[in-house]
């Protein structure tokens, strides 16, 4: 079936460092993908998503590529702040099969000032 | 409106007890979801409906019943709870299938405490 496996965490890294947190998917067809992020104590947000092969999705300062060769969408940003200190969910819809959201499992991010 | 609204915010029952658990949302959006997720875990999938119609049952226990009384409305229906259930339960709205472009939008949440 279809899995979406990302980068263990947590993750520490100092404000203003660069950030790639991995994400590899399993589909049988074109799925959309997502990164989602989740504050302490809240719900999901969107932070971003691609609907095709060689889409970029960008949201403050975030981006991640879809890259069908490698079954990947790995999230990136060039300059961590604190405020992002949250946990990333990667995560993959089939949307022409049927509407399951399949999650990976989460990466925690701590961004220390 | 991308909005999708959940109540209550936190709930703390018995395990004898039966409560219901609400979203709404009016995006017109024709398929809502509704996730569980355990601290420190990904969300995982109940149900799902799709044009007020149940598509998908994830093989939950028969004490979550979920109902679609209209296309906004989603609840979920607690009884004979397990302090296992505790849980933050999430409810969230998408176009629906066979929508290119586009995303499921989710609710802050219920809080659920079963003691």
């Amino acid at each position: 079936g279809d899995s979406v496996t990302q980068m263990e965490g947590p993750v520490t890294l100092s404000e203003e460092a660069f950030l790639t947190i991995n994400c590899t998917y399993t589909a049988t067809g074109y799925p959309s993908l997502f990164w989602y992020v989740q504050y302490p104590g809240e719900g999901l947000q969107l932070l971003l998503k691609a609907t095709k092969a060689d889409d970029k999705g960008s949201n403050k300062g975030f981006e991640a590529t879809y890259r069908k060769e490698t079954t990947s969408f790995h999230l990136e940003k060039g300059s961590v702040q604190v405020s992002d200190s949250a946990v990333y969910f990667c995560a993959l819809w089939e949307g022409d099969r049927d509407d399951k959201i399949i999650f990976g499992k989460g990466t925690r991010l701590h961004i220390l000032p | 409106d991308t909005e999708v609204t959940q109540t209550p915010k936190h709930l703390v029952m018995g395990m004898t007890n039966k409560k219901s658990l609400k979203c709404e949302q009016h995006m017109g959006h024709r398929a809502m979801y509704w996730y569980k997720q355990k601290a420190k875990k990904p969300p995982e999938l109940m149900f799902v409906y799709s044009y007020e119609k149940l598509s998908i049952n994830e093989s939950v226990p028969s004490r979550f019943s979920p109902e679609c009384p209209n296309s906004s409305l989603l609840n979920l229906h607690l009884h004979a709870l397990q302090p296992e259930d505790s849980a933050l339960y999430l409810c969230a709205s998408s176009p629906g299938q066979l929508r290119k472009n586009t995303e499921a939008f989710f609710g802050q949440g219920t809080r659920l405490t079963v003691v």
